[in-house]
Order: structure tokens, then C-alpha cells, then sequence
């Protein structure tokens, strides 16, 4: 089946507008992820939605992120009044959720300019 | 908390050769132990993890590496380069024994592979 995606795959936006990622994950994964990768550090782990739980949100950076999953399935990522500190590409990982050693399957990204 | 540490920004390597990628790790109980690779302009890909057993674990794309407990290390080796195994690569750690489910990421480790 597909692997998870990911649109945009590119966004240029001006400081302070508001940004939406969105992420579909592989379908029949009940784990879905965001993490942060920005130019030259690793993968930042921003917030963790585990079927009709609570999500962790304990990566998010500030009050300015904040994300949604609806149904189980699709998930959106928002970033409010954008700073340029935010330039970044965005990943998403999806996974069965079947137990911690499990891999993480990864989108493309998408890359966010904030001008 | 936890955290890994790829010390090398890029390795460059002769094709042909063998090749090492080192990861060392710092966790509190016992580590599940990945390593991911990405092309340019796609997303992270699974090569193999360590959960128990044999401290030498074999994966995708003739790659393989060894968990040290006693240096805290998760090295990724191959035998014999390609220049297509030229990207970058990225160590992750997770606890076992915790419900938290994101993974902690190393700063990632371009190889380089000359012809």
C-alpha cells in the first residue's frame, strides 16, 4: 500500500501567517508522529497521537504549534504566527503502535521558509 | 532522559571499502537501538534496529551493526561501499521500558562514497 505523505511539499510563507502541514499516514497505523528537522541538527520529536489518547505533546517548541487528528487517520499540524526560527522540514512517521521496538515509517516532509 | 551522539558530521569512503558509522548512546535502563537513512528530498527510511539478543544485527541493503552495552555504542558498518549508499544517516534511541514512543535522534552522519 502507500506510504505515508505528505502536503505541501514546500511552503514559502511570510512571518507571522499561520502555516497547516497535513499528514495521511499508512492506512491501519494507529501511531502517528511529528518531528522537526532543521538545517544541520537531527530530528526534533514534537508531538506523538496514539489512537484515542491524549497526545504528547511535551516536543512542542511554544504555544504558537499545536496539532489535530481526525478520525484516527489524517493529522494537521498548524504553526501560528510564524518566525523564521521556524524554517524547517517537517516530517511525519506513522507506525502500527504494536510495542516500543517497532520502527517508525517517515513521509517525505515538508519544507517550511518562513521569509 | 536519553540522548545519542553521532560524533562525525561525514564520512567519506573509497567504494569497495568498508565502511563505519558511529553512534554511541546515553539512556537510563536498557535502549532500543535504530538506524534510518535519507536519500535527498525524501524522508527517513528504516535500515534496522537492535531489541535483544545477538548484538550484531543485520538489515536492509547489506548493512549491519553491533551494540556494545559496555561502550554504549551502535556502530553501522558494511563490508563493501556503493556510491549509491552516498546519503545521510541518522541514529535513534528509545527506552524500553517507557510508554513514551518517539524516538531521540543523533545530529545524522553524511557518507560520502568516491568512486
Amino acid at each position: 500500500g502507500a506510504g505515508v505523505s505528505q502536503s505541501p511539499s514546500n511552503k514559502v510563507t511570510e512571518k507571522g501567517k499561520d502555516v497547516e502541514l497535513r499528514c495521511d499516514p499508512i492506512s491501519g497505523h494507529t501511531a502517528l508522529y511529528w518531528y522537526r528537522q532543521s538545517l544541520g541538527q537531527g530530528l526534533e520529536f514534537l508531538i506523538y497521537f496514539q489512537g484515542n489518547s491524549a497526545p504528547d505533546k511535551s516536543g512542542l517548541p511554544s504555544d504558537r504549534f499545536s496539532a489535530e487528528r481526525t478520525g484516527g487517520s489524517v493529522s494537521t499540524l498548524t504553526i501560528q504566527r510564524t518566525q523564521q526560527e521556524d524554517s524547517a522540514v517537517y516530517l511525519c512517521a506513522s507506525s502500527q503502535a504494536r510495542g516500543p521496538s517497532e520502527e517508525q515509517y517517515f513521509g517525505p516532509g515538508t519544507r517550511l521558509t518562513v521569509t | 532522559a536519553q540522548s545519542v551522539a553521532q560524533p562525525e558530521d561525514q564520512v567519506n569512503v573509497a567504494e569497495g571499502n568498508p565502511l563505519t558509522v558511529k553512534c554511541t548512546y546515553s539512556v537510563s535502563g536498557n535502549p532500543y537501538l535504530f538506524w534510518y537513512v535519507q536519500y535527498p528530498n525524501r524522508g527517513l527510511q528504516f535500515l534496522l534496529k537492535y531489541i535483544t539478543g545477538d548484538n550484531l544485527v543485520k538489515g536492509s541493503y547489506g548493512f549491519e551493526a553491533e551494540f556494545n552495552k559496555s561502550q554504549t555504542s551502535f556502530h553501522l558498518k558494511k563490508p563493501s561501499a556503493l556510491v549509491s549508499d552516498s546519503a545521510l544517516y541518522f541514529c535513534a534511541v528509545r527506552r524500553m521500558d517507557t510508554g513514551r514512543r518517539a524516538l531521540t535522534f543523533g545530529s545524522g552522519t553524511r557518507l560520502q562514497v568516491q568512486p
